[in-house]
Order: structure tokens, then C-alpha cells, then sequence
């Protein structure tokens, strides 16, 4: 079974800390992982996209990595702000055009 | 990035009635849309994949007569919750993949959301 895990299920930080969220998935053959933020009450934004065939991607503080082999990906946060307070899901496409499995998230709290 | 429009964002409805919500790809064309169902502080759990001109696929234990799909065109699904209860409510949403070049898929995009609260 396709599954996608997400830890920690939690995080609280200050402000101006960088940090890491981790994504893990049980099939290699991923064809593309997707992160993304939903704020309470709302839909998803997506983040950052990471095809099969890359190993990472960056849009402004955030990176993104891909490692196949290991099954994970992490997203990178540099100098965090109260604004980045939201739940972070990963999801993975296992196949081309198919439905994305979604791990459970991360709440991050950013504290001013 | 490509749009999805969901809409309504927010309904209520007594129990007994039906509700449609609507998933629009305002610039592209959706061959496929999938449709999410969230409870609160969970994940979101597909409920169906909605094929253009053709039958949805649902997933296993998810109840085709209540959660009528309809995929009428490349721009347009509709998931009708038919005769709801009050554990219908939820937050629904629809997502649709925008077609890469060649055999390629790029990112999912998604609606808003529907609040639904049956009373």
C-alpha cells in the first residue's frame, strides 16, 4: 500500500529559527512530490513541486529535496515568521495522472 | 499557477436535501478531477476520481448514489451530496491536474474548499 508519513505532527518554533519538515513515502517509483500549506478553514496552496527525475526546488525561503533511494523529502523554512503558521502537507504521485496520496501534515506555529 | 474555482465555499443545508459543489479549471483543461473530503484536524481523503464523459471511480467505501460526480466538460465537475445527514458535514474539496508537454503531468492544483454543515 502507497502510504505517505509526515513528522513531526507538531512543531512550535520562534521566530527567525530555520527548520525542517519531513516527508516520507513507502514507494520509490514516485513520480512527483508536492508540498503544500493549508490555513485553517481553507483550501491548499501549493508550495513547491519536485518532479521524479530532480532532487530539490527553491521559491524564496523554502526548499524543497527529493531522495528517491531513501523514500523522503524534506522542506526547508529559513527564518521562519509568525506568517508561516499554517499546516504543511506533502503529497506524492505514485503514477502519472493519478490522485495524490497526503501524508497528515505538520501544524507549525511560528511564536512572535 | 493554473486556477481551480470550487464554489460554494461555505453551505448549509437541513437534513433530507441534496447540495451540489462545483470545481471549475478556469484555464486549462481537466481531463481528470478529483474530489477530497476532510475531516477536521485530518488529512484529506479522496473520495473519487471524476473522469470527463465518463463514470467516476470511487474509492472503496464511499457510497456512489450519495456522492453523485458529474464530469460534463474538460472545465467542469460536480459532486452532489444527495439526501444529507448531519456526518455528511465536512470540507470538500476538488483538485485537477493540469496536462504537462508529452506524456507529462505537472502539479495539482486545488479549489477552496466547501464548507458543508448539515443540520
Amino acid at each position: 500500500k502507497q502510504e505517505v508519513t509526515q513528522i513531526p505532527a507538531a512543531l512550535s518554533v520562534p521566530e527567525g529559527e530555520n527548520l525542517v519538515l519531513n516527508c516520507s513515502f513507502t514507494d520509490s517509483a514516485i513520480y512527483n512530490l508536492q508540498w503544500f500549506r493549508q490555513d485553517p478553514g481553507k483550501g491548499l496552496t501549493s508550495l513547491l513541486l519536485i518532479q521524479s527525475s530532480q532532487r530539490e526546488q527553491t521559491s524564496g525561503r523554502l526548499n524543497a529535496s527529493l531522495d528517491k533511494s531513501s523514500g523522503r523529502s524534506t522542506l526547508y523554512i529559513a527564518a521562519s515568521q509568525p506568517g508561516d503558521s499554517a499546516t504543511y502537507l506533502c503529497a506524492a504521485a505514485f503514477r502519472g495522472n493519478t490522485p495524490l496520496v497526503f501524508g497528515k501534515g505538520t501544524r507549525l506555529s511560528v511564536i512572535a | 499557477g493554473a486556477v481551480v474555482s470550487q464554489h460554494p465555499s461555505r453551505v448549509i443545508c437541513k437534513s433530507g436535501t441534496s447540495v451540489k459543489i462545483e470545481c471549475r479549471s478556469l484555464d486549462f483543461q481537466a481531463t481528470t478531477m478529483f474530489w477530497y473530503r476532510q475531516f477536521p484536524k485530518q488529512s484529506l481523503m479522496l473520495m473519487a476520481t471524476s473522469n470527463e464523459g465518463s463514470k467516476a471511480t470511487y474509492e472503496q467505501g464511499v457510497e456512489k448514489d450519495k456522492f453523485l460526480i458529474n464530469h460534463a466538460s474538460l472545465t467542469l465537475s460536480t459532486l452532489t451530496v444527495t439526501s444529507a445527514h448531519p456526518e455528511d458535514s465536512s470540507f470538500y474539496i476538488c483538485s485537477a491536474r493540469e496536462r504537462g508537454g508529452g506524456k507529462g503531468y505537472t502539479e495539482a492544483f486545488f479549489g477552496q474548499g466547501t464548507r458543508l454543515t448539515v443540520v
